[in-house]
């Protein structure tokens, strides 16, 4: 079965400061890739995915994340956290042997300091 | 926008109670998602549906049922509420097609047993 990975459990970062936080996958078949955000108070909302072709995926509020398969990692950064990126973030994988269900990382609490 | 809406936000209820949670959701989506979500350990699935009348287990089924009779309502029951099932429930929901992995999220409702 698949799992997912994010490392760090909690990130607390200064404003202006420089994001990425790390999701790796266990399965390496063919995989879509998503963050979800969510803001406190907040339903979970897609950041980003990747289905296919360029592995460089640029998202909502100035995110991105790379997909590079041969380290099954699907990494998202920013390149300066603003105080309304405080959230917590979930890292997930669709294997497509799996139909449409959802793989969830264990969640990244981010914390920025005005 | 898609809405998905859960019954309710916070639930208190005694060991041994059967519980209801309800979704409904109005986009008329295929898809839909009971997930539980603990600190640390991200989003788990414990049942999905894909039509009316139809569900398969997730990850953590186990001490719990659902039930889909129309499709836009999605329901999960605790058979006999246990403290180990105090938790965040999450309800989503997702089209067919290209779609299909993009999950839609509602507020959650914070369970508490004891």
């Amino acid at each position: 079965a698949q799992s997912v990975s994010q490392h760090n459990h909690h990130v607390i970062l200064s404003e202006a400061a420089s994001l990425e936080l790390g999701c790796n996958y266990s399965y390496g078949g063919t995989v879509n890739l998503f963050w979800y955000v969510q803001y406190p108070g907040q339903h979970l909302q897609l950041l980003l995915k990747y289905f296919s072709g360029d592995p460089l995926v640029k998202g909502i509020k100035g995110f991105e994340a790379e997909f590079i398969k041969s380290k099954f990692s699907f990494n998202l950064r920013k390149p300066s956290v603003q105080w309304s990126d405080t959230a917590e973030y979930f890292c997930a994988v669709n294997d497509i042997n799996a139909g449409n269900m959802l793989t969830f990382g264990g969640g990244t609490r981010l914390m920025v300091k005005p | 926008d898609v809405k998905v809406t859960q019954s309710s936000r916070y639930l208190v209820k005694r060991t041994g109670e059967k519980v209801f949670l309800e979704c409904v959701q109005d986009m008329d989506h295929e898809n839909m998602f009971w997930y539980r979500q603990d600190p640390g350990l991200g989003l788990r699935l414990i049942y999905f549906s894909y039509d009316v009348k139809m569900k398969e287990k997730g990850d953590i089924p186990e001490g719990y049922s659902v039930s889909r009779e129309k499709k836009e309502r999605f329901s999960l029951i605790l058979e006999s509420a246990s403290t180990n099932q105090t938790s965040m429930y999450l309800c989503a929901s997702s089209s067919r097609g290209r779609h299909a992995y993009e999950q839609y999220f509602g507020p959650g409702t914070r369970l508490t047993v004891t």
